[in-house]
């Protein structure tokens, strides 16, 4: 199965967009790639996925490569309460043997 | 967005007791279940995977007679640890899967303190 790469950590300033990179270069064909975060002692919530168009809701758009080796989550504005760590994981249809890594700790500062 | 719910969210039991967590997805049918836990400042680690009306899947380590899961129904799963102890106080997380396009939601967590 998959796995992503991500920078441990980044900072954005208020009201900016943050963009967050994750490399997923063995990817297969069937797997999706998701975004989620997690605020300290919550559990993670849901962002966005995508297969291979992009993919746009109220929360963040997100930004898969013609060769979906690499996506980009984009928070449009960021905010105070958009500090967390959001992880980037390629989950088969089936739900199958997918693993959380690390995740990058986003900042943001006022 | 689709709910999944855990109850309780923190619960402290003694050394040598049993402890239930529920994980409840409130407005989809999840076919399948997926139980975590998260030390502090790490990742979460998946301890098992469910199927509603089948047993359990469990990770490579996990004992599943000290960690029992029970999905009886398509929007309910129980996990029990059984015999706890200290060394089992971490932070439990569930998730379901379902809805139209099969996301996986997660749910609140569970603290649990083995005393």
């Amino acid at each position: 199965d998959a796995k992503t790469t991500q920078p441990p950590s980044m900072d954005c300033a208020e009201g900016r967009a943050a963009n967050l990179p994750c490399n997923h270069s063995t990817i297969s064909g069937n797997e999706y790639v998701y975004w989620y975060r997690q605020i300290h002692s919550q559990g993670p919530q849901y962002i966005i996925h995508g297969l291979k168009n992009n993919e746009t809701n109220e929360m963040a758009s997100l930004i898969i490569t013609e060769d979906r080796k690499s996506s980009t989550l984009i928070l449009p504005h960021a905010t105070l309460r958009d500090t967390a760590v959001y992880y980037c994981i390629a989950i088969n249809n089936y739900g199958q043997n997918f693993v959380f890594g690390p995740g990058t700790r986003l900042s943001v500062l006022p | 967005g689709a709910v999944v719910s855990q109850h309780p969210s923190w619960v402290i039991c003694k050394s040598g007791t049993s402890v239930k967590i529920e994980c409840r997805s409130l407005d989809f049918q999840a076919t399948t279940m997926f139980w975590y836990r998260q030390f502090p400042k790490q990742s979460l680690m998946l301890m098992a995977t469910s199927n509603e009306g089948s047993k359990a899947t469990y990770e490579q380590g996990v004992e599943k007679d000290k960690f029992l899961i029970n999905h009886a129904s398509l929007t309910l799963s129980t996990l029990t640890v059984t015999s706890a102890h200290p060394e089992d106080s971490s932070f439990y997380i569930c998730s379901a899967r379902g809805g139209g396009r099969n996301t996986i939601y997660f749910g609140e967590g569970s603290w649990l303190t083995v005393v």
